[in-house]
């Protein structure tokens, strides 16, 4: 079964600090991955995905097939960087391209 | 452009009553997803809707059943509610395949059932 796995509940720095947010998975094919961010009272959003391998609000994340693992990372946080990060997964193809897997979420606070 | 718009946004039931949500798009996708979230959870997939015509299961589709009316709308019916459907509903669209499109969300609908 496939699965997203995003360690840190909550994760505090402080402005300037630069940040990474972890994410592992496991997928029996090729997966895509992909960084979905809800900032406060607005609705969940795409942030970056692995296919388009582009940087957005200086967020960047490296898919490690080997560990496994796509890190989201920035090197100086912003304070408007606070929301709460979701890593998902899709298929490649077939029934998986239209299905996300989303993780639990890691709430990120930068710290003025 | 209103995106993807959700009613109601908030609803109780009682244990076995029945509601439908409902969810409609005007940027002319072609997919359209319904998601549920518990506390500390993240989005888990219910039914999507590949393009119009087409629904298909998700990871917890039970207890659920969808409509995809036409291009614009896709429903979500509770036919007996129950508390473990207590969650807050999330619909969204693309254009089409996920790894190409990039998903657009709603606002929620927060469900509880007591």
């Amino acid at each position: 079964a496939q699965r997203v796995t995003q360690p840190e509940k909550l994760l505090s720095v402080f402005k300037g600090a630069p940040v990474e947010l972890k994410c592992n998975y496991s997928y029996s094919g090729s997966p895509e991955l992909f960084w979905y961010v809800q900032y406060s009272r607005q609705r969940l959003q795409l942030l970056l995905r692995h296919i388009s391998r582009e940087s957005i609000k200086g967020f960047t994340a490296d898919l490690n097939k080997g560990e496994t693992s796509f890190h989201l990372k920035k090197p100086f946080a912003q304070e408007e960087d606070s929301a709460m990060y979701y890593c998902a997964l899709s298929g490649q193809e077939g029934a998986g391209s239209y299905q996300l897997t989303f993780g639990k979420g890691t709430k990120l606070s930068v710290i003025p | 452009n209103a995106g993807v718009t959700q009613t109601p946004k908030f609803q109780v039931l009682k244990t076995g009553q029945s509601m439908t949500l409902q969810c409609a798009q005007d940027m002319n996708h072609n997919s359209m997803y319904w998601y549920r979230q518990d506390p500390g959870m993240g989005l888990r997939l219910i039914y999507y809707s590949a393009s119009e015509g087409t629904t298909d299961k998700g990871e917890v589709p039970n207890g659920y059943n969808v409509s995809r009316l036409n291009k614009r709308e896709f429903s979500l019916r509770l036919e007996s509610a129950a508390p473990s459907q207590t969650s807050v509903y999330f619909c969204a669209s693309s254009e089409g395949l996920i790894l190409l499109y990039e998903q657009y969300f709603g606002p929620g609908t927060r469900l509880t059932v007591t």
